[in-house]
Order: structure tokens, then C-alpha cells, then sequence
């Protein structure tokens, strides 16, 4: 089975720029989380879908930020425009409703915004 | 507010050292606690999940034990390859809620 994937691994951009990173859940996950870890801190939560619907985004630190999970499959994570604080790893996790809590984290995407 | 703290945040082994991580959590009502490990690079993956006080798992050479206030996780006679960040989490038991509220972690390195 595969894992969850999540593109880019890095990415490095301009303040100002716009950058976008997606995830690839677990086949058959109907949740679907994504956080962050900035440096120095702890990992935090930052939204979590349902198949395709937001159940909580209570995590999103603005409105520069943008989720979107297209017909309950892979998700995209927009950011625009970046800010220098926006600089973390971005993790992606999922899970499925009727196997219980356990949520299975991607490789995570690292961004740099100078 | 929800809240977890875990100790040391770092730990030296000599390979077949025993020793136990601590993480203290305050949440209002606990769905479950969440253990997992993190090589440089790489996602958290999935230890165990602890849902009531008393409760034990294992796996391997490690497990982990819940009281109302705190978790230990115990690595009895590590090796190298245990070396890792061991990163703890709580669920909310409220509502729909989902979301995992973390640690700073422990970074326990296994000397051979």
C-alpha cells in the first residue's frame, strides 16, 4: 500500500510569490489534515478535510492561505502571497474514519520563503 | 488551553540503555494519545495509540503507558537504529474534532 505523497519535497521562493503544494493521500482515506512545523516549534494543525469538504479549519493562520481537496482525492495547499514567516515544513496526513484515529504523515514539504 | 510537554528534550543512550520518555498533557477530555517517531527528513510515523489510563501497548522494544495526566514510553535495551525524535500528541475528545495538538518531541540518540 502505498504511503501518503506530498510534492514538491522543497520549494524556494521570493516573498511576495505564490507557491502551491500537493498531497496524495493513502488510497481510500477519507481524511485528509494537513500542518506545519516551523522551526524551533512544535508541529501545529492547520486544517483537516473530509472527503472533500473542510471539517476544520481552524488552524489556518489567514486568509493568504487556501485548501482545496478536488473530489475527495489529492489536496492542494496554496499560499499567496508568501510571507518570510510562512518558512516551515508542511506535513500532510491522512486517515481512515472506520479504522480508527491513527493518521499516516507524508514525507513532508519543505518551504523557504526569503 | 490544550497543552503537551514532553521531557527530556533530549536523551544519550549507550546501546542496551533502558530509559522512559515522559509526555504531561492537559486537554479537556482525551480521545487518545498519539506516539510517533521521526527520522531527520522524513514525516512522523506511527507508534501507538493510547485511548484510557491504564492502558499499555508494545511494540518491539518499546512501550507506552497512560495515566489521566501523562504517558510514558519506555525503550528497553535500545539499539543505534532507535535513534530518533520521539514526537507525542492529543486528541480532543469534542465533537467532530480531529486534529492532533503536539510536542516539541525528544531527540534520543543510541550510542553502539
Amino acid at each position: 500500500e502505498a504511503g501518503v505523497t506530498q510534492f514538491p519535497s522543497h520549494s524556494v521562493i521570493e516573498k511576495g510569490q505564490t507557491v502551491t503544494l500537493r498531497c496524495d493521500p493513502i488510497s481510500g482515506h477519507d481524511n485528509l489534515y494537513w500542518y506545519r512545523r516551523v522551526m524551533g516549534k512544535e508541529i501545529k494543525f492547520l486544517l483537516h478535510f473530509v472527503k472533500e469538504s473542510k471539517q476544520d479549519e481552524s488552524g489556518m493562520p489567514n486568509n493568504r492561505f487556501l485548501a482545496e481537496r478536488t473530489g475527495g482525492t489529492y489536496s492542494t495547499l496554496k499560499v499567496q502571497p508568501a510571507e518570510l514567516e510562512d518558512s516551515g515544513v508542511y506535513f500532510c496526513a491522512s486517515s481512515q474514519t472506520s479504522r480508527g484515529n491513527e493518521q499516516f504523515f507524508g514525507p513532508g514539504t519543505r518551504l523557504t520563503v526569503l | 488551553e490544550d497543552q503537551v510537554t514532553q521531557s527530556p528534550e533530549a536523551l544519550r543512550l549507550q546501546e542496551g540503555e533502558s530509559s522512559s520518555l515522559n509526555c504531561s498533557y492537559t486537554v479537556s477530555g482525551l480521545r487518545g494519545l498519539f506516539w510517533y517517531r521521526q527520522d531527520p527528513g522524513k514525516g512522523p510515523e506511527f507508534l501507538f495509540t493510547l485511548y484510557s489510563a491504564g492502558e499499555e501497548k508494545e511494540k518491539e522494544r518499546l512501550k507506552a503507558t497512560l495515566t489521566k495526566k501523562e504517558s510514558f514510553l519506555h525503550i528497553t535495551a535500545p539499539k543505534p537504529e532507535d535513534s530518533a525524535t520521539y514526537l507525542c500528541a492529543v486528541q480532543e475528545a469534542a465533537g467532530n474534532n480531529r486534529k492532533l495538538i503536539w510536542g516539541l518531541g525528544t531527540s534520543l540518540a543510541v550510542n553502539p
